[in-house]
């Protein structure tokens, strides 16, 4: 079954640091486009990063500098390493598939994993 | 606010048709990049509805479909169910200098009547 599982949320306080993993199964990470998209509580959707299956990386400007996408092709895992958390950062943050860059979507959502940024 | 627009809210009675605009501009939607739609459930991740403009997913009941002209997309759902309700996002790509990036609408929240 093709499947992604988010793990490492939680509550950390302002300016900390959270690392998040994405465990895929069924399918291979390095193969397709991985993104990051979150969701602040009562908000749309929003972007935040996404590594290529060629290993290029890229960043909304809103969290450029802080935060770095990455995967272990080992483990067949995405990760998403949050520094300098704000307030603003407090979200559902889901892992997505895209198996063909700007043609087929996101096909393949994990469950979402919940960060809260407070003090 | 989004870089793509939708309208907040929709509605519809059941078995009703209702459409959902997505407004972009010359750097995204206009520049010929495709549009994807999601549907979310309420405390569920968001579903591929719609991929490329207009094609289903397998699953993905006939019911829905989408089209894109110029600058715009539409998400289309005709026979309305309850099992609509949901919120509905469209996607594509914005080209800027500093390089190639994923955008969403903010969202159009589906009501059945």
């Amino acid at each position: 079954e093709v499947q992604l599982v988010e793990s490492g949320g939680g509550l950390i306080q302002p300016g900390g640091s959270l690392r998040l993993s994405c465990a895929a199964s069924g399918f291979t990470v390095s193969s397709n486009y991985m993104s990051w998209v979150r969701q602040a509580p009562g908000k749309g959707l929003e972007w935040v990063s996404v590594i290529y299956s060629g290993g290029s990386t890229y960043y909304a400007d809103s969290v450029k500098g802080r935060f770095t996408i990455s995967r272990d092709n080992s483990k067949n895992t995405l990760y998403l390493q949050m520094n300098s958390l704000r307030a603003e950062d407090t979200a559902v943050y889901y892992c997505a598939r895209e198996g063909q860059w700007l043609v087929s979507g996101m096909d393949v959502w994990g469950q979402g994993t919940t960060v809260t940024v407070s003090s | 606010q989004s870089v793509l627009t939708q309208p907040p809210s929709v509605s519809g009675a059941p078995g009703q048709r209702v459409t959902i605009s997505c407004t972009g501009s010359s750097s995204n939607i206009g520049a010929g990049y495709d549009v994807h739609w999601y549907q979310q459930l309420p405390g569920t991740a968001p579903k591929l509805l719609i991929y490329g403009n207009s094609n289903r997913p397998s699953g993905v009941p006939d019911r829905f479909s989408g089209s894109k002209s110029g600058t715009s997309a539409s998400l289309a759902i005709s026979g309305l169910q309850a099992e609509d309700e949901a919120d509905y996002y469209c996607q594509s790509y914005d080209s800027s200098l500093s390089g190639l990036y994923v955008v969403f609408g903010g969202g159009t929240k589906l009501t059945v009547l």
